[in-house]
């Protein structure tokens, strides 16, 4: 069983740029979660789909949006880049969501510059 | 507000010993925890997760404890080994959102 598939795994954006991020997940798993990892945040919740829905936005502005597709795959974008969104871009899949374990891939390395 | 997290930043653990990591989490309205291992450059790996009508539950050399009273979550490694060396996060699942704490380095010493 293929695992959570994030793409690309590196990416180099300069500031004012916008950029898109793809994460497909495990077959079955209907729930897609958004994280950004910095070291000094830590995990930081961006926002969950499920079939299609968003269930639940973090605390990040406006410029950072996701949507889920009809497959369950999930693209997150920002948008006027700014130096400080440089972090590893985690996703995570489930199959229900709130309450079921969820597996992560390995993420998205996003520097701006 | 909801916060996670970690009583120590950093252990280090003699290889064979066991390891306890210890979180504390304030939102008493969570009612799913989880626990995750982080390797270098890869993402999160599930270790072990618990409800919230439970206080213990036991995997492959972990265990996890959930005091509600206190609201306290541990996770304890028997025999720890030099793969169990990785960055470890404790979560909090409520309303669609998992929340986590800021981690604990493990480093196992041979």
């Amino acid at each position: 069983k293929a695992g959570v598939t994030q793409t690309p795994r590196y990416l180099i954006k300069t500031r004012g740029q916008q950029v898109t991020l793809s994460c497909s997940p495990i077959s079955g798993h209907r729930s897609v979660s958004w994280y950004q990892q910095t070291p000094g945040q830590g995990l930081q919740f961006l926002f969950e789909y499920f079939s299609e829905t968003q269930r639940n936005k973090g605390n990040f502005p406006g410029r950072f949006s996701g949507r889920q597709f009809s497959n369950s795959r999930s693209e997150m974008n920002v948008s006027t880049l700014e130096l400080g969104d440089s972090a590893l871009y985690l996703c995570a899949s489930s199959m229900q969501g709130e309450g079921t374990e969820a597996f992560f891939g390995q993420g998205t390395r996003l520097t701006v510059v | 507000g909801e916060s996670v997290g970690l009583h120590l930043p950093t252990l280090s653990v003699q290889e064979g010993d066991n390891s306890i990591i210890n979180c504390a989490y304030s939102n008493s309205a969570s009612d799913y925890f989880i626990w995750y291992k982080q390797e270098s450059g890869k993402g999160p790996q599930f270790i072990i997760d618990i409800r919230s009508n439970m206080d213990k539950r036991q995997g492959q050399r972990v265990t996890v404890l959930l005091n509600k009273t206190v609201k306290h979550l541990s996770l304890q490694i028997a025999a720890t080994q030099p793969g169990d060396s990785a960055v470890y996060f404790c979560g909090e699942s409520n309303d669609y959102k998992l929340s986590f704490g800021a981690g604990t380095t493990v480093t196992v010493r041979a």
